[in-house]
């Protein structure tokens, strides 16, 4: 079965460089959601998208944005890297966006130095 | 503000060992409450949707269960291939994202 991608796997960035985060949902999902794993932590909700609206925001910084696109496929970008930023960052796909699982992809590990 | 917990934080197991897994919530109206398994570097792998209390689901050997305030996770005689963190998130009716809880961290010794 499809499942969620996510690419890149790995991003190594330096300190106040940008990023850019993609997703490709399951077939026939059309709502996105992003989240933030740091060390040891739970994944903390950054922002979903539903038909390529953003539908809910968490606890996403001002430096990051994301869209959905005709597609459904989804990009978080992460601007003014800081170390702190260092995490896996997590993209699940749902369809419909109501009372249903979330299924998330492999995640990005991103590294800031 | 919704909160989730979950207890223990680490839990030890011989293999064939039984035991539970606690996850408390309190959200304003819950809408779905979710288990998922997170293995080391990977992403969350969903398990079980519970909607309302009384509700129970099972799969292999796990069985989730649901109360008004609380789920818990059932694993019966587990296996080393159980060892991972099993993490327990609530969606409300306001909105569609998930609230994890801290997870509890499984080691399953042959």
């Amino acid at each position: 079965a499809a499942g969620v991608i996510q690419s890149p796997r790995h991003l190594i960035k330096e300190k106040r460089e940008t990023a850019t985060l993609k997703c490709y949902p399951i077939p026939r999902h059309d709502t996105v959601y992003w989240y933030q794993q740091g060390p040891g932590q739970d994944p903390q909700f950054l922002i979903s998208f539903y038909e390529k609206m953003q539908s809910d925001k968490g606890s996403i910084p001002d430096r990051f944005s994301a869209q959905q696109f005709s597609d459904y496929h989804s990009e978080l970008n992460m601007s003014s890297l800081e170390l702190g930023d260092s995490a896996l960052y997590f993209c699940a796909s749902s369809p419909e966006g109501h009372r249903l699982a979330q299924y998330f992809g492999p995640g990005t590990r991103l590294t800031v130095l | 503000e919704d909160q989730v917990t979950q207890s223990p934080e680490a839990l030890r197991l011989q293999e064939g060992e039984s035991s539970s897994l606690n996850c408390s919530y309190t959200v304003s109206g819950l809408r779905g409450l979710f288990w998922y398994r997170q293995d080391p570097g990977k992403g969350p792998e969903f398990l079980f949707t519970l909607y309302s209390a009384g509700e129970e689901k099972e799969k292999e050997r796990l069985k989730a269960t649901l109360t008004k305030k609380e789920s818990f996770l059932h694993i019966t005689a587990p296996k080393p291939e159980d060892s991972a963190t099993y993490l327990c998130a609530v969606q409300a009716n306001y909105g569609q994202n998930f609230v994890f809880g801290p997870g509890t961290r499984l080691s399953v010794l042959p």
